[in-house]
Order: C-alpha cells, then sequence, then structure tokens
C-alpha cells in the first residue's frame, strides 16, 4: 500500500530565506504520480506540481522547485527567497495505478516578517 | 482549467438532522469523485471514492450508513450527512479526477458545525 511522510511537523523561518520541505513515499507500484499542494488558512487546496514516476527531471518555477530522487523515494519541494504569503500547509500526494490520491501529514510553513 | 464547484461552504446543523453537501466538475467529466475529511491540523483523509452510475467504495472505518455518497451524474456527487453528531463537525473536501493522468481538481471544502 501506498505511502507518504511529511517528517517536518511545522517549519518556521524568517522571510527571503530559502526552506526545504521534505517527502519519503513508498510504493510498490513502477507508474505512479507525486503530487504537492498548498493549503492556506481559508482551506482551499492549491495544487502546485504533478510529476509522474518515469520523469525525474528537477523543475523550478519562479521561487518553487522540486526535487524527485526515485533512489531514494524522496520528492522534496524548497522555497526560495520566501514570503509571507507562503504561510500556509502544504501536502505531499501519491496516486499509485489509477487509484485514490494518499496524503502525506503535511508540513505547517510560517513565514515571520 | 478543471473548476469543481462545493457547496455549501460552511453549513451548522443541529444534532440529528441530516446535511448534503454537493460537489460539481463544472466543466469536465468526472469518471471519479472523492471524498475527504479533515480534522483541525490533520491531514486529509479518504472516506470514500465514488464512480458515476455506482455504489461508492467506502475506506475502512467509515460508516457507510451515515455518510451516504451518490454519484448521479458524470458531474456531481452529493455527500449527505445522517442523523449528524458534533463529532461530525470536520473539514469535507470533494476531488475530482477526469481521468487519472490528468490529476485531481479539489472543491473549496464544507465546514460542517454540528450543534
Amino acid at each position: 500500500a501506498q505511502k507518504v511522510t511529511q517528517a517536518q511537523t511545522e517549519i518556521s523561518v524568517v522571510e527571503k530565506e530559502d526552506v526545504t520541505l521534505d517527502c519519503v513515499y513508498e510504493t510498490r507500484d513502477t507508474t505512479y504520480y507525486l503530487f504537492w499542494y498548498k493549503q492556506p488558512p481559508s482551506g482551499e487546496l492549491v495544487f502546485l506540481i504533478r510529476r509522474n514516476s518515469f520523469d525525474e527531471q528537477n523543475e523550478i518555477s519562479g521561487r518553487y522547485s522540486w526535487n524527485f530522487q526515485k533512489s531514494t523515494s524522496s520528492f522534496n519541494f524548497t522555497i526560495t527567497a520566501s514570503q509571507v504569503v507562503d504561510s500556509a500547509v502544504y501536502f505531499c500526494a501519491l496516486s499509485e495505478a489509477r487509484d485514490k490520491l494518499v496524503f502525506g501529514a503535511g508540513t505547517i510553513l510560517r513565514v515571520k516578517s | 482549467g478543471a473548476v469543481v464547484s462545493q457547496h455549501p461552504s460552511r453549513v451548522i446543523c443541529k444534532s440529528g438532522t441530516s446535511v448534503k453537501i454537493e460537489c460539481r466538475s463544472l466543466d469536465f467529466q468526472a469518471t471519479t469523485m472523492f471524498w475527504y475529511r479533515q480534522f483541525p491540523k490533520k491531514s486529509l483523509m479518504l472516506m470514500a471514492t465514488s464512480n458515476e452510475g455506482s455504489k461508492a467504495t467506502y475506506e475502512q472505518g467509515v460508516e457507510k450508513d451515515k455518510f451516504l455518497i451518490n454519484h448521479a451524474s458524470l458531474t456531481l456527487s452529493t455527500l449527505t450527512v445522517t442523523s449528524a453528531h458534533p463529532e461530525d463537525s470536520s473539514f469535507y473536501i470533494c476531488s475530482a479526477s477526469q481521468d487519472w493522468g490528468y490529476g485531481y481538481t479539489f472543491g473549496s471544502g464544507t465546514r460542517l458545525t454540528v450543534v
């Protein structure tokens, strides 16, 4: 069965610092998708990225970047030059074999000005 | 992009009454819809998966008779919390999937408070 672990419960940084959110996953499938979502205080889930298991290219989108390493079953997320608006709960999630989306426990990110 | 509309966003109901939450895919046909529950400061826990025209598949520990799910069309799924009690108070979020490779689109969530 699939499992997602986000070991960091809460991270506090000062504005403009870089921060990396860790995500480790477990799956027996060779084909799967990994996701990152942001959940601000309002509650809605904001989609950030989807990556399939065959694409290990790292990705950069503005201040966001993702490092996918199948060898260590990790899909880490880095925010460069963090801003107060980045404060939210961030979830890593995994979907395998046309199945449900399973979420990690989430990491609370607090960015202080 | 794909949009999922979820209503109501907030609802307060009396203990013992039933509440219906709607989840609509506005610009695509959702073959599969998912219902999640989220407790304060916790992760999203999948309650059930519904496919249009068939019975929902509930996760272990979720009461089928309390949380009725209907997926009557390719654009609408409903979750009815029957005989609600204060412990049912939670944040409920739906998600729709067009096809596995397309990912998942989430509704904005419903905050249910049972008094």
